[in-house]
């Protein structure tokens, strides 16, 4: 069964860090690009940051850029999301997914499938 | 980054059909895909590409494009169908799917 397990959420003061995990299973982990979406408390989906299976390729929002970095070990079939500077708008749960390409015409286009079930991370005084 | 639009609420009598839209400049060049949340719980791909439904996923629910609008639509509404559907796409860098829509609710009536 494919799967995805979050790890390492909690409550943290502003200004704050925390290290997100994601441990993968039943899928070649380093096959797949993976990334970290979030939800603020009654608000839609907010896609966060991304990396490539080999890691060479890593984009983040503009909101949490130079603030997280997203890493994998692909020997630990890991995905982490390290998260420093946190303000109380990072409240959020936060989800991995696994990102799955394919090509149409002359693009690829991809979707996310599956996500794990979300770590909440609030970032409270 | 670009933007996916959507309405914020749609409503259907149970067992009639509803579409569900997205609308972004993306969209005229890259598949959308379609997501189902439930009050609790983590979301679930519903249609991916052109019209492609992951194994488990009721054949009521299918996808289309066109233009710069996306759509999901529900043939025979469930009352298990009411949820918030999510739109993605790649974002207009090209790069990655960061583009989400703001989320439509569905009221199965």
């Amino acid at each position: 069964e494919v799967q995805l397990v979050e790890s390492g959420g909690g409550l943290v003061k502003p200004g704050g860090s925390l290290r997100l995990s994601c441990a993968a299973s039943g899928f070649t982990f380093s096959s797949y690009s993976m990334n970290w979406v979030r939800q603020a408390p009654g608000k839609g989906l907010e896609w966060v940051s991304s990396i490539s299976s080999s890691s060479s390729y890593i984009y983040y929002a503009d909101s949490v850029k130079g603030r997280f970095t997203i890493s994998r070990d692909n020997a630990k079939n890991s995905l982490y999301l390290q998260m420093n500077s946190l303000r109380a708008e990072d409240t959020a749960v936060y989800y991995c997914a696994r990102e799955v390409r394919d090509w149409g015409g002359s693009s690829w286009y991809g979707w996310f499938d599956p996500w794990g079930q979300g770590t909440l991370v609030t970032v409270s005084s | 980054s670009s933007e996916l639009t959507q309405d914020p609420a749609v409503s259907v009598a149970l067992g009639q059909t509803v579409r569900i839209t997205c609308q972004g400049d993306s969209l005229r060049s890259y598949y959308a895909s379609w997501y189902q949340q439930k009050p609790g719980q983590a979301p679930v791909l519903v249609i991916y590409g052109k019209n492609n439904r992951p194994s488990g996923i009721p054949d009521r629910f299918s996808g289309s494009s066109s233009g710069n609008t996306a759509s999901l639509t529900i043939t025979g509404a469930q009352a298990e169908d009411e949820a918030d559907y999510y739109c993605n796409s790649r974002d207009s860098s090209g790069n990655h799917l960061g583009v989400f829509g703001g989320g439509t609710k569905l009221t199965v009536l």
